[in-house]
């Protein structure tokens, strides 16, 4: 089975600063998707971006950027210009090409300071 | 009400109990998935259901039963449980569980489960 690891439990940026938080993954897949999802205090998770393996481009969503890295089986996920909303716990996901499953790093605990 | 909405939001309940948690989706998608989420643990998806069918289940105890009597819901039914089975339960839902149109999964609020 794949596995995706987070290994920075939590994590803190000054407000207006930027921060990556780093995603590993383990698989023999070629094709595949990778993701990043926040789960505010609420606990409703929501997506944040996500890539296709077989784009070369890293996906960009307003202040959130990835930093994928096909060989190095790296997904890394920027936030620039922190705000104080952006304080949640980030999940990063991957999906195989084929199949149903899902599977979930522990996630990173993002604290944002004022 | 929009969404994927998820009830109750808290459970209390012995290991004697039934009980059953509920989840709709206003989004007309296809596919709904039961979650659980444990402190210091990755995400576990427990059951997929495409189209009202059974299509994925992660070797789960038979003490939680999921039912999905149409596309717009999803139950897990849950008896005898155990203490480590408390735990955050979420639902969520993508338009199909397979191909580029599963890759976006919608979440609930969960129903945060306890059990004495």
């Amino acid at each position: 089975a794949q596995t995706v690891t987070q290994s920075q439990p939590e994590m803190s940026v000054q407000e207006a600063e930027t921060v990556t938080l780093s995603c590993t993954y383990d698989t023999s897949e070629s094709d595949y998707y990778l993701f990043w999802y926040k789960q505010p205090p609420s606990r409703q998770m929501i997506l944040v971006i996500r890539q296709e393996a077989y784009k070369q481009q890293n996906a960009t969503e307003n202040r959130f950027s990835v930093n994928f890295q096909k060989a190095a089986k790296s997904f890394s996920l920027k936030i620039s210009d922190s705000q104080l909303g952006d304080a949640a716990m980030y999940f990063c996901a991957y999906r195989s090409d084929t199949g149903n499953q899902f599977y979930f790093g522990t996630g990173t605990s993002l604290t944002v300071i004022p | 009400e929009t969404g994927v909405t998820q009830t109750p939001r808290h459970l209390v309940m012995g290991m004697t109990n039934k009980k059953s948690l509920k989840c709709e989706q206003h989004l007309g998608h296809n596919a709904m998935y039961w979650y659980k989420q444990s402190a210091k643990k990755p995400l576990e998806l427990m059951f997929v259901y495409s189209l009202e069918e059974r299509v994925e289940n992660n070797s789960v105890p038979s003490r939680f039963s999921p039912e999905c009597p149409n596309s717009s819901h999803l139950f897990l039914h849950l008896h005898t449980l155990q203490p480590e089975d408390s735990a955050l339960y979420l639902c969520a839902s993508s338009l199909r569980s397979w191909g580029l149109a599963s890759n976006e999964q919608f979440f609930g609020p969960g129903t945060r489960l306890t059990v004495l």
